[in-house]
């Protein structure tokens, strides 16, 4: 069955520094794999998604994420945090009809 | 277009009561699905409806149902509510055509049971 990992919880970052933020894996036949973010009293609004095309995708506000399938990896990243970041954030990946399997997620803490 | 609107966003049951969940998708999209998120827990997938048939079903107990008419609006039901179903529940709408479709979700209706 597909799934997915997230790591640590809570992450926190300084106003201008890197955001990476890690999603492992595990599907039996090629994934399709999203980042939802949550506001707080918000639905999930998508980031970005790979869908077999390219390994680099780029998404709103600036986020990124590289595909990985040696490393089963589609770790997302930032270049520059603002505050307007801090956030939940969660990977997914997709199975069946429309059916996706969430990670824990991760809350963004941006430190001023 | 307008997004996905769920009613009502927030709800107070008490134990043993039942209660009913709305959501109107997106314009033209055909599917539905709807996600329970507990601290705990996290996100869990609960069902989805294309076309007024139940396609997916998530592992959850079958006091949880759910059901869609054909203006593609869903509606789930929860009866003999536990302190444990208290939760933010999702639903998110995909034109349903095809894979991968990218699931649009709502605001979420926050049920506390108390």
């Amino acid at each position: 069955a597909q799934s997915v990992t997230q790591l640590g919880s809570h992450v926190s970052v300084s106003e201008g520094a890197l955001v990476l933020l890690r999603c492992n894996y595990s599907s039996s036949v090629p994934p399709y794999l999203f980042w939802y973010v949550q506001y707080p009293n918000q639905g999930l609004q998508l980031l970005l998604k790979y869908t077999s095309a390219a390994t680099l995708v780029k998404g709103i506000n600036g986020f990124e994420a590289e595909f990985k399938k040696s490393e089963t990896s589609f770790h997302l990243t930032k270049p520059s945090a603002h505050m307007s970041d801090a956030a939940e954030y969660f990977c997914a990946v997709l199975y069946g009809n429309n059916r996706l399997a969430f990670g824990k997620g991760n809350q963004v803490v941006v430190i001023p | 277009k307008a997004g996905v609107t769920q009613t009502p966003r927030y709800l107070i049951k008490t134990r043993g009561q039942q209660v009913t969940l709305s959501c109107s998708p997106i314009s033209g999209h055909r599917s539905v699905s709807w996600y329970q998120q507990t601290p705990g827990q996290g996100l869990q997938f609960l069902f989805e409806y294309f076309s007024e048939t139940q396609r997916n079903k998530g592992n959850f107990p079958g006091r949880f149902s759910g059901r869609q008419f054909s203006n593609s609006r869903s509606e789930m039901n929860v009866s003999t509510l536990e302190l444990g179903d208290s939760a933010l529940y999702l639903c998110a709408s995909t034109p349903g055509q095809g894979s991968p479709d990218t699931q649009y979700f709502g605001p979420g209706t926050r049920l506390t049971v108390l």
